[in-house]
């Protein structure tokens, strides 16, 4: 049974770029959720997708999007990059979406903005 | 909008020493989970509580879900230098269908030798 598999690890961007980060769901898994994470804080929900559709958004703007594919992968893209969006950004995989599930994180994608 | 909030935020202790991590809402959950992370990794299950007044065990690590499943704690018994990360709380509303989990502000423990 293989985990939560994100890529890249580490990356820098510039401000006003766009960036896509991936995240591959552990096997039985059919739910992504994502979050962003700040130095030494709790992760902030970002949104979740069920079966290839969003299921639920946290307080991002619109420049924040995802997918999910049909082998339950997800990609979560943000626009016009801003210096506050520097964070880890984490993927978690589940099975369902009830709030009982236990996720199982990746190790997350350190994004810097410069 | 659901929160969570953790204290103390920081935490350094001796190694052998307890402690107790709490985690408070005005929100009621159906469930509570608490996990760790430790630094450039993504936050591990410690365990997930779901019945007000429940109390579970997990080695030196005990967990208590609030009667009025509003708040908990864990409590480390003997504290050692591996117990050394970040402790998330998250909490799940009580509502059918598509859940959000809540994360709480985090505690950030360090156990020195």
């Amino acid at each position: 049974e293989t985990g939560v598999t994100q890529s890249p690890t580490h990356l820098i961007k510039t401000r006003g770029q766009q960036v896509t980060l991936r995240c591959s769901s552990q096997s039985g898994h059919n739910t992504v959720s994502w979050y962003q994470q700040a130095l030494g804080q709790g992760p902030q929900f970002i949104f979740q997708y069920y079966r290839e559709e969003e299921n639920g958004r946290g307080n991002f703007p619109p420049r924040f999007s995802g997918l999910q594919f049909p082998n339950y992968s997800s990609e979560l893209n943000v626009n016009a990059l801003e210096l506050d969006d520097s964070a880890l950004y984490l993927c978690a995989s589940s099975y369902g979406t009830g709030g009982r599930l236990a996720y199982t994180f990746g190790s997350g994608t350190r994004l810097t903005v410069v | 909008t659901q929160l969570l909030e953790q204290s103390p935020q920081f935490l350094s202790i001796q190694e052998g020493e307890n402690l107790t991590v709490y985690c408070n809402s005005s929100s009621v959950f159906s469930s509570l989970q608490w996990y760790r992370q430790e630094p450039g990794e993504g936050p591990v299950l410690l365990v997930t509580v779901v019945t007000g007044g429940e109390v579970k065990k997990l080695k030196r690590l005990t967990f208590q879900f609030g009667d009025a499943r509003k708040d908990s704690s864990l409590h480390i018994t003997a504290a050692q230098p591996g117990d050394t990360g970040l402790y998330l709380c998250a909490g799940a509303p009580p509502a059918g269908g598509y859940q959000k989990v809540t994360f709480g502000t985090g505690t950030k423990l360090q156990v020195i030798p």
